[in-house]
């Protein structure tokens, strides 16, 4: 199996561009996708694959790729978007999946 | 709709088993693969086990040998057998609707989540 690292907490001004990363070996062979979480809710998917979200995301939420590293940015993060980020994807194996630790995002 | 509804959650001594089940509408679980996933109090995510529309299945070391995937096509629901419980089993037990396909590389995803519900492990 293999890990995905995430920053444990990142912070936005509001209407300001935040970058989530999320780090792991995995990532050189597939893709990740992204999920949103509020205190006492279900995940809910935002981004998956190159750039894609399911209808109903707001076009702010993209997703990008580069080597082991991929990335979630919110442009102009709103206060509704204060929320954990947990990024998942096979693992090297593609047996298994994995989720990373989650990042806390604060919208000041 | 689409809709997921876990039950079967519940309190257990160590030791003892549960059996979670998930109910979906809106879609057929055997032509989807499906997942759970399960989420400590106040911590992560975590992969538990996946059965794909063939029937094969793969667990998380942490529960392998312990806990069973299952589908009952006849009621559209998905299992989750789970013996010889631990403490650390507690969380909020989630189950996922997977999907993916292949653009210049390949992908996966969960796009549709249940509520969850919630095991205890505790004496």
């Amino acid at each position: 199996s293999s890990e995905l690292t995430q920053d444990p907490a990142v912070s936005v001004a509001l209407g300001q561009t935040v970058r989530i990363t999320c780090q792991g070996d995995s990532l050189r062979n597939y893709y990740a996708s992204w999920y949103q979480q509020k205190p006492g809710q279900a995940p809910v998917l935002v981004i998956y694959g190159t750039n894609n979200a399911p209808s109903g995301i707001p076009d702010r939420f993209s997703g990008s790729s580069s080597g082991d590293t991929v990335s979630l940015t919110i442009t102009g993060a709103q206060a509704e978007d204060e929320a954990d980020y947990y990024c998942t994807s096979r693992d090297t194996s593609g047996t298994h999946w994995v989720f990373g630790g989650g990042t806390k995002l604060t919208v000041l | 709709d689409v809709q997921l509804v876990e039950s079967g959650g519940g309190l257990v001594q160590p030791g003892g088993s549960l059996r979670l089940s998930c109910a979906a509408s809106g879609f057929t679980v055997s032509t989807n693969y499906m997942i759970w996933v399960r989420q400590a109090p106040g911590k992560g995510l975590e992969w538990v086990s996946v059965i794909y529309g063939g029937g094969s299945t793969n667990y998380a070391d942490s529960v392998k040998g312990r806990f069973t995937i299952s589908r009952d096509n006849s009621i559209n629901t998905l299992n989750l057998q789970m013996n010889s419980l631990r403490a650390e089993d507690t969380a909020v037990y989630y189950c996922a609707r997977g999907g993916g396909g292949y653009s210049y590389g390949y992908y996966f995803y969960m796009d549709v989540w249940g509520k969850g519900t919630t095991v205890t492990v505790s004496s």
